[in-house]
């Protein structure tokens, strides 16, 4: 069974701070999502990395993934109060089409 | 807009009633899924449908059920509701090829059972 793990669940930092957010999952896969999802709101598709090695870069976020490590990382870097959301990585399970969906991690940046 | 879309937005009723919560998917999608999401929680899959044949089930209650109807159109029905049911409730939908670009969500629907 594919499992999907985040770390951390939380994180409050500072403007202006660098720090990454960690996905590990349990069996291979070469496919990787990272949605973003602000309180109350729908989940919004931010990197989809569909290869060893594929680095995603938008803004201030950037990701990254290690099919041999099973992991990938988003990278904050530089932080800003509008990264403020709860952040999910999923994997995609070729044995029936679905992604498996880690428990996300709350971002506070504060001012 | 995500093209998936969902109604109602919102919905409170009494424990014990039905609901129906509607998804339309983006076009030229084939599958649809529905996700539970409580308070500061995570997504619980409930339940897939691929071109109107169920595909995979979550942990969705025996007191939940879903279609998705030939217009590609899909409904989840909970009843016999209990508070323990209010949460967001999200469709997502995807094409063949969703490894390559994975779901796209609808805005949900809140339930709020009182």
């Amino acid at each position: 069974e594919l499992k999907v793990e985040q770390n951390p669940l939380f994180l409050s930092m500072q403007e202006g701070k660098n720090y990454t957010i960690y996905c590990n999952y349990s069996t291979t896969s070469d496919r990787l999502y990272w949605y973003r999802q602000d309180p109350g709101k729908s989940l919004e598709s931010l990197f989809v990395l569909l290869s060893n090695g594929a680095v995603k870069q938008e803004g201030r976020l950037m990701a990254s993934l290690d099919t041999k490590a099973r992991l990938s990382t988003l990278h904050i870097t530089a932080a800003v109060h509008d990264l403020s959301a709860t952040y999910f990585c999923a994997v995609f399970m070729d044995s029936n089409y679905q992604l498996i969906w880690g428990a996300g991690t709350k971002l506070i940046i504060k001012p | 807009d995500s093209g998936v879309t969902q109604t109602p937005k919102h919905l409170i009723t009494a424990t014990g009633q039905r609901v129906t919560l509607r998804c339309s998917p983006r076009s030229g999608d084939l599958s649809v899924y529905w996700y539970q999401q409580s308070l500061d929680q995570g997504l619980q899959f409930l339940i897939q449908y691929y071109n109107g044949e169920e595909r995979a089930k979550g942990n969705i209650l025996e007191r939940f059920s879903a279609q998705q109807f030939p217009d590609l159109h899909s409904e989840l029905n909970l009843s016999s509701l209990e508070l323990g049911d209010s949460a967001l409730y999200f469709c997502a939908s995807s094409a063949q090829g969703a490894r390559v670009s994975g779901y796209t969500f609808g805005s949900g629907t809140r339930l709020t059972v009182v």
